[in-house]
């Protein structure tokens, strides 16, 4: 079964601090993965994607098979990245892209 | 493109009235998905169409729930009768399938009260 989670619900830091928030996946295959933001009163967007591999704004996630990972990190925490996160997987069905399954989602508060 | 539509923005009900939610997605996008958002379990994905036909509807939670989608620019999500327990944020979402790491696109979602 497909499934995505994020263990930690809420995750307070300090601004400058290292931030990673954590996402597990299970999926019998080779799934697609991204990670979703959603800032206040602002509609879900897309913040990046596994295959892309490249760094949005100082945050960057690799996929990591072994683990079923996919946690997205940054190094240095700022105000303004307090928001919701998602990460998401997208699997297949049917031999073409299929449905796309989030995780309950991490609140992350950046504390000045 | 303006992105996702949805509409209402905010929906106040009585229990036992009916419901129903718009959506119309990002122009040649082949690919809709219905989101229902709360506190206690994030974001769960109701259901999804791919050019306009229902691939999986295993998370409608009831049969309270329908979802249509009539043509490529327009779907509907109906509740009826609602209930105090269907309050949540129902988002709108599409994409076109290509080759990938595709993005789902969202909209401002609709905020359902059932009183």
């Amino acid at each position: 079964a497909q499934r995505v989670t994020q263990p930690e619900k809420l995750l307070s830091v300090f601004k400058g601090a290292p931030v990673e928030l954590k996402c597990n996946y299970s999926y019998s295959g080779s799934p697609e993965l991204f990670w979703y933001v959603q800032y206040s009163r602002q509609r879900l967007q897309l913040l990046l994607r596994h295959i892309s591999r490249e760094s949005i704004k100082g945050f960057t996630a690799d996929l990591n098979k072994g683990e079923t990972s996919f946690h997205l990190k940054k190094p240095f925490a700022q105000e303004e990245d307090s928001a919701m996160y998602y990460c998401a997987l997208s699997g297949k069905y049917g031999g073409s892209q299929g449905n796309l399954i989030f995780g309950k989602g991490t609140k992350l508060s950046v504390k000045p | 493109d303006a992105g996702v539509i949805q509409s209402p923005r905010h929906e106040v009900t009585e229990m036992g009235q009916e419901v129903t939610l718009r959506c119309k997605p990002i122009s040649g996008h082949d690919y809709l998905f219905w989101y229902r958002q709360t506190m206690m379990r994030g974001l769960e994905l109701l259901i999804y169409f791919n050019n306009n036909v229902p691939i999986d509807d295993s998370g409608m939670p009831e049969d309270r729930f329908s979802a249509k989608m009539p043509n490529a620019s327009f779907s509907t999500l109906k509740i009826q009768p609602s209930e105090p327990r269907d309050s949540a944020v129902y988002f709108c979402a599409s994409s076109h399938a290509r080759g990938g790491g595709t993005e789902a696109f969202f909209g401002q979602g609709t905020r359902l009260t059932v009183v």
